[in-house]
């Protein structure tokens, strides 16, 4: 297995422009979830799914952030319009056994924004 | 207080040598318990889940300890290979209720 995939690895825009990840989760896993990393904050939980269906979305830091699962195979991770904090890193991780197990993270997405 | 506390470090050891990081934890309910490690620029990877009665896996052993709200990492015989950033994560229940502390930085020299 690939494991998981996430493009871009780097994302470089300018303030106000929309910003769209892409996550491909391990065939299989029914838990999907995005997570922001900033040096300041560490890990923050946005979003998580269950079969394609968003859970938990009080992370989300505001309006600018929308997520959305279409199929099994296949997740966006949106920001529009984007803002300079909004810069970090972008995990998406997946599962299947419950946490006992931990959760797969992909290689994430470096975002700047200028 | 904030849920899971780390210190950030960085803990600068010798190759060979024995050192252990603490996280503390806010909530008295929280159920399962686990370390992470992250490289430098790479992903957050499962190191081990650290259960009630404490466990081992080579040269780590996690301990739990519930009446003081915390949890360790111990690592036997430092390699170089051992630096990065050792995240711990406490779950409350329920994924939305996981919590990954800041991380602590290992840096093994020479």
């Amino acid at each position: 297995d690939a494991g998981v995939i996430q493009s871009p690895r780097h994302e470089v825009t300018e303030m106000g422009q929309e910003v769209t990840l892409r996550c491909k989760p391990i065939s299989g896993h029914d838990y999907l979830f995005w997570y922001r990393q900033t040096m300041m904050r560490g890990l923050e939980l946005l979003i998580y799914f269950n079969n394609n269906v968003p859970i938990d979305d009080s992370g989300m830091p505001e309006d600018r952030f929308s997520a959305k699962m279409p199929n099994a195979s296949f997740s966006t991770l949106k920001i529009q319009p984007s803002e300079p904090r909004d810069s970090a890193v972008y995990f998406c991780a997946s599962g299947d056994r419950g946490l006992d197990y931990g959760y797969t993270f992909g290689s994430g997405t470096r975002l700047t924004v200028v | 207080r904030k849920e899971v506390e780390q210190d950030p470090g960085p803990f600068n050891v010798p190759e060979g040598a024995t050192v252990a990081f603490n996280c503390t934890y806010s909530n008295s309910a929280s159920q399962s318990f686990f370390w992470y490690r992250q490289d430098c620029r790479k992903e957050p990877k499962l190191l081990m889940s650290v259960y009630s009665s404490g466990n081992e896996d080579g040269r780590f052993t996690a301990q739990l300890n519930r009446a003081s709200q915390y949890i360790s990492l111990l690592i036997r015989d430092s390699k170089l290979s051992d630096s990065a950033t050792y995240l711990c994560v406490v779950d409350s229940g329920g994924y939305q209720k996981v919590t990954f502390g800041i991380g602590t930085k290992l840096q093994v020299i020479p």
